[in-house]
């Protein structure tokens, strides 16, 4: 079975200063991955994901994240976090075997950033 | 606009009455997929489906119901609620399952006394 589990439930930063978010995943097949963030009452929006090209993907608003299969992580960062940095992201795996995708999605539990003056 | 679009957002209802909340997407996306967010978990994935008349389990379908008649409704039926199924549900879409991406609602407060 697939799982992901995303290691701090709050991560709390100063204003500029860099952000990271950890992420591991377990899978029995090639896993696709992705980041998603919540803002307060609104829906989930797609950061960046994986799916088998380059390990270091770029996302919107400056993230970025590393696949790394020896580790089975997929951590995201950011240089300099910004206020409007603010906000739940929760991390994604779904399996793909052959380019053929089961459909299911599993999130971890999110983890909630806080941003300080 | 491209959207997907959940009603009612809010809703306050009593054990047993059955309800549905709809979910429909202007995009010609392929797939749907429907979860429940509560605290300290995540997003749990009910059902999904792949493609029109292809529906099939996530991880936590008891209690609820959905069908896909047309590609951009695909509704998700409470026949008997119960105060568990008391939630935040958000309704999501894709071109394909394989793409990944998802298009999400603006979700649905759900309240079962």
């Amino acid at each position: 079975a697939q799982s992901v589990t995303q290691l701090d439930s709050h991560v709390s930063v100063s204003e500029g200063t860099p952000v990271l978010l950890r992420c591991n995943y377990s899978s029995s097949y090639s896993p696709s991955l992705f980041w998603y963030v919540q803002h307060p009452n609104k829906g989930l929006q797609l950061l960046l994901k994986y799916t088998s090209a380059a390990t270091l993907v770029k996302g919107i608003n400056g993230f970025e994240a590393e696949f790394k299969k020896s580790e089975t992580s997929f951590h995201l960062t950011k240089p300099s976090a910004h206020m409007s940095d603010a906000a739940e992201y929760f991390c994604v795996v779904s399996f793909n075997a052959g380019g053929t995708s089961y459909g299911k999605l599993t999130f971890g539990q999110g983890t909630i950033l806080t941003v300080h003056p | 606009e491209a959207q997907v679009t959940q009603n009612p957002r809010y809703l306050i209802t009593v054990t047993g009455k059955k309800l549905t909340v709809t979910c429909s997407q202007n995009m010609n996306h392929e797939y749907m997929s429907w979860y429940r967010q509560d605290p300290g978990l995540g997003l749990r994935q009910i059902y999904y489906s792949m493609n029109v008349e292809v529906t099939d389990k996530g991880d936590v379908p008891e209690g609820y119901k959905v069908s896909r008649k047309e590609k951009r409704n695909f509704p998700l039926i409470l026949e008997s609620p119960s105060p568990n199924q008391t939630s935040l549900y958000f309704c999501a879409s894709s071109l394909t399952s394989y793409t990944g991406e998802l298009f999400f609602g603006e979700g649905s407060r759900l309240t079962v006394l």
